[in-house]
């Protein structure tokens, strides 16, 4: 079975700072990997995927991530951080055929601080 | 393109009344999932479609709860006999084939 672990509930980073966000999975075969981030009140937004091919990808927001099957890890990342960035992430695994349901972390709280 | 949408934003009943979500995906899209979010977790699996036919069920959470999607267009969400381990926020999400999901805003159910 697919699992997501994310280790940091909470991180509060100072506005302009690097950030990163740690996901480690559990998947037997290549996953489907997705970053997705909710704001109070607002649905979840795709940040970005991981499918196949180049390990670091860039998406929305000025976010990237990469891939690292040794570590079964797929961080997120973004250079410098803006107070808008506040909000809830989470990390997710797909399986790559068949249906295609979604295994989620339980979310890391990303707070800034000014 | 107007998004997945999600009817009601919010519902507050009583224990034991029975509750209906109405979901309406993207207009192409193929694929309908249900989840749930507990507060403090991520969403969780309930129910997929591929247009009309439910493909997935059995991690529904029990037999008081049922998916529909008649003609492969909008879905509902039926619970029977809430429960106050029901309140959560229900959440739909649509797409194209295995191509990233897309999520609605949540139905937030309240059971008192």
């Amino acid at each position: 079975a697919q699992s997501v672990t994310q280790p940091d509930i909470h991180i509060t980073v100072s506005e302009g700072a690097s950030l990163e966000l740690r996901c480690n999975y559990s998947y037997g075969a290549t996953p489907y990997l997705f970053w997705y981030v909710q704001s109070p009140g607002q649905g979840l937004q795709l940040l970005l995927k991981y499918f196949s091919g180049d390990t670091l990808v860039q998406g929305i927001k000025g976010f990237e991530a990469e891939f690292k099957r040794s570590q079964s890890s797929f961080n997120l990342r973004k250079p410098s951080v803006h107070w808008s960035d506040a909000a809830e992430y989470f990390c997710a695994v797909g399986a790559n055929s068949g249906y295609s349901t979604l295994t989620f972390g339980k979310g890391t709280m990303l707070l800034v601080s000014p | 393109d107007t998004g997945v949408s999600q009817d009601p934003r919010h519902k507050i009943t009583k224990r034991g009344q029975n509750v209906t979500f109405r979901c309406d995906p993207i207009s192409e899209h193929n694929r309908l999932y249900w989840y749930r979010q507990t507060l403090g977790q991520g969403p969780e699996f309930l129910t997929y479609f591929q247009n009309e036919a439910q493909l997935e069920k059995s991690r529904l959470l029990s037999d008081r709860f049922s998916a529909e999607r008649p003609k492969g267009s909008f879905s509902t969400l039926e619970i029977q006999r809430t429960e106050q381990g029901d309140s959560a926020m229900y959440l739909c999400a649509s797409s194209l084939g295995l191509d990233e999901q897309y999520f609605g805003p949540g139905t937030r159910l309240t059971v008192t």
